[in-house]
């Protein structure tokens, strides 16, 4: 039962224009919602994150919006570079006592230049 | 500082062989937690260790298992190899738990044959 879902597993994107990645979960017991960027033969690297009591939350040109009655998050990145281009897992938790995060299956982006 | 630290790299194994797979954690971080990457599956959870106590397990047969020692560092071990155990599996360590992330080692890689 895969609760947290990306349904794209890839995404091609001019430089300079927007890239939007697309996460859904089903447990509306998640309270916490991370992405991670992975690029070849390295370990994923935290970009962002956001509280379940929050909808949006911005660090530079990554924004990700939670919308908690559509059990759905996006990740937007404006502009687009070409050193964007990794794959992307959204992740999810319940937070309180445990580290256990549930990861999507990623969504690979490619940046045009 | 340094980083998350995953030793070895790489690893190639025969079916029904038995494997140890070594993490050490960014000095100060008393979690350690496990995951394992195959394509396709995104990254699943195979466990949390804090302060040497296993926290949390995921969905995996008895033939996985770990341990963390006093220094925080963590070994995985994996018996009676599988083909379907080749996948790339990841490290994480954090200060302290609660789920809102945490930095990854790059991994290792290991193919069953």
């Amino acid at each position: 039962d895969q609760q947290v879902k990306q349904n794209s597993p890839s995404l091609s994107v001019q430089e300079g224009r927007i890239s939007i990645l697309n996460c859904d979960y089903t447990n509306s017991m998640f309270d916490y919602f991370l992405w991670y960027k992975k690029y070849p033969a390295e370990g994923p690297t935290f970009l962002i994150s956001i509280s379940s009591i929050k909808d949006k939350n911005e660090d530079g040109r990554f924004t990700v919006f939670l919308n908690k009655s559509a059990k759905h998050l996006s990740l937007h990145i404006v502009p687009s570079q070409p050193g964007d281009s990794a794959v992307y897992f959204c992740a999810a938790s319940f937070g309180g006592a445990t580290n256990k995060l549930i990861f999507g299956t990623g969504t690979l982006l490619a940046v045009q230049p | 500082k340094a980083g998350v630290t995953q030793t070895p790299r790489y690893l190639i194994k025969t079916r029904g062989q038995q494997v140890t797979l070594s993490c050490s954690p960014i000095s100060g971080h008393r979690s350690v937690s496990w995951y394992q990457q195959t394509p396709g599956q995104g990254l699943q959870f195979l466990f949390e260790y804090f302060s040497e106590t296993q926290r949390n397990k995921g969905n995996f047969p008895g033939r996985f298992s770990g341990r963390q020692f006093s220094n925080s560092r963590s070994e995985m071990n994996v018996s009676t190899l599988e083909l379907g155990d080749s996948a790339l599996y990841l490290c994480a360590s954090s200060l302290m738990t609660g789920g809102y992330g945490y930095t990854f080692g790059s991994g290792t890689r290991l193919t069953v044959v």
